[in-house]
């Protein structure tokens, strides 16, 4: 256990829905990192927001959205949603801004989405 | 914008054999790390790299960074089954972001 929760694990919904997806950093980080990963694009950096404030973006459709509440953990909305947002969602977490230097982002186990 | 390049994209090697995977990057960067992810799973921080010349060694991998040429190497030491996984490196992107390549499939053979 990394110590950064994501939920749900597995996620299968239709075209044209909305997803929340919950992500709980490890206990004393503040930064929260999103990633999408799909198997023709690799991973994409989406958003990184640090104690509640956006910080970094990405790669990151019109249609997704996130933020990060006061106790730290953040919900990654994915709307309207297409057959090619079907992906492997990573949360990571770090202490700092820019990533620990010791160890760099800690990565929860991800959220396997799947659009039918 | 930072681009980020690995190679090989698959590699396939007998065990006891060594090799070494790649890592190019476009623009300077003060920050390189490695990650280990096997399949369906998260990804696991292997290597953290600061500085020119840094290098770092785990049992049979060893990394290493060359600042100035902008190149990253992850070095296998007579390879065993269990480090079958696709390996990733990511350069930081200014203070906040890293860019991940496009990872290395590696497959070790008994």
């Amino acid at each position: 256990d990394s110590g950064v929760t994501q939920t749900p694990k597995h996620l299968i919904t239709a075209t044209g829905q909305r997803v929340t997806l919950r992500c709980s950093p490890r206990s004393g980080d503040l930064s929260v990192y999103w990633y999408q990963q799909s198997l023709d694009q690799g991973l994409q950096f989406l958003i990184q927001y640090y104690n509640g404030e956006e910080r970094a973006k990405g790669n990151i459709l019109e249609r997704f959205s996130a933020q990060q509440f006061p106790d730290l953990h953040s919900e990654l909305n994915l709307s309207s949603l297409e057959l090619g947002d079907s992906a492997l969602y990573f949360c990571a977490s770090s202490g700092g801004q820019g990533g620990s230097a010791n160890y760099g982002y800690t990565f929860g186990s991800g959220t396997r989405l799947t659009v039918v | 914008e930072l681009k980020v390049e690995q190679n090989p994209l698959f590699l396939s090697m007998q065990e006891g054999k060594n090799y070494t995977i790649y890592c190019n990057y476009s623009t300077t960067s003060d920050r390189l790390y490695w990650y280990r992810q096997d399949p369906g799973k998260s990804l696991e921080s292997l290597f953290v790299l600061l500085s020119n010349g840094a290098v770092k060694q785990e049992g049979r991998l060893m990394a290493s960074l060359d600042t100035k040429a902008r190149l990253s190497t992850l070095h296998i030491t007579a390879a065993v089954h269990d480090l079958s996984a696709t390996y990733f490196c990511a350069v930081a992107s200014g203070t906040y972001k890293y860019i991940f390549g496009t990872g290395t499939r590696l497959k070790v053979l008994a």
